[in-house]
């Protein structure tokens, strides 16, 4: 299957500060990416779609200044969390699909510590 | 609202058992059906998908769907205790747009 890497894996940062979480398609052209949120032991959120070259159409009860997502290539999205806050700790997820295509693979996710 | 409905288990089966997993859907107009495992700490991988009524095997795992009763099974074979892990089961509703997740099964498969 088609390789999406996370970068990072792992981060801590202080109450405040912003963080910026990549997400590549290896090894294809990522026309949607989809940002994903889980906390542990529950399931899947999806936060917002991307498409490149468009704005994020964020789902409801996201906040879209504080998520900031850019897709400025077929094969780069960004998430940046801003003003973090200890709630905004989890697992994000990135998840891309080619266009023509059925499957959605996953990035490995970043999990986020805000202290 | 589209849902997918999916037991929560957990489902437990021996070694060497068949493990079935079921998910039903609420949009009768989705495309196509995918089976994620997802083990504790990661990320979802993908293990199949499928489109077609019928049945489609990928090694020792068998997809089912059946759109006129809105119902997508995932069997696995000789289940190995390396398969205990959360299974999502997700829909196309249109291609492009998001995937719909259920809310997943958790498998354990005991040695």
């Amino acid at each position: 299957g088609a390789v999406v890497s996370q970068h990072p894996s792992r981060v801590i940062c202080k109450s405040g500060t912003s963080v910026k979480i990549e997400c590549r398609s290896l090894d294809f052209q990522a026309t949607t990416m989809f940002w994903y949120r889980q906390f542990p032991k529950q399931s899947l959120m999806l936060m917002a779609t991307s498409n490149e070259g468009s704005k994020a159409t964020y789902e409801q009860g996201v906040e879209k200044d504080k998520f900031l997502i850019n897709h400025a290539s077929l094969t780069l999205s960004t998430l940046t969390v801003t003003s973090a806050h200890p709630e905004d700790s989890s697992f994000y997820i990135c998840s891309a699909r080619d266009g023509g295509a059925y499957e959605q693979y996953f990035g490995p996710g970043t999990r986020l510590t805000v202290t | 609202q589209k849902e997918v409905e999916q037991n929560s288990g957990p489902l437990s089966v021996p070694e060497g058992a068949i493990a079935s997993l079921n998910c039903t859907y609420s949009d009768r107009g989705s495309q196509s059906f995918f089976w994620y495992r997802q083990y504790s700490g990661k990320s979802p991988e993908l293990i199949m998908f499928i489109y077609s009524n019928g049945d489609k095997e990928d090694g020792r795992f068998t997809a089912q769907l059946n759109k006129a009763s809105q119902y997508v099974s995932l069997l696995i074979r000789d289940s190995q205790p390396s398969d205990s892990a959360t299974y999502l089961c997700a829909v196309d509703p249109q291609a492009g747009t998001a995937l719909i997740f259920g809310k997943g099964t958790t498998l354990s498969v005991s040695s």
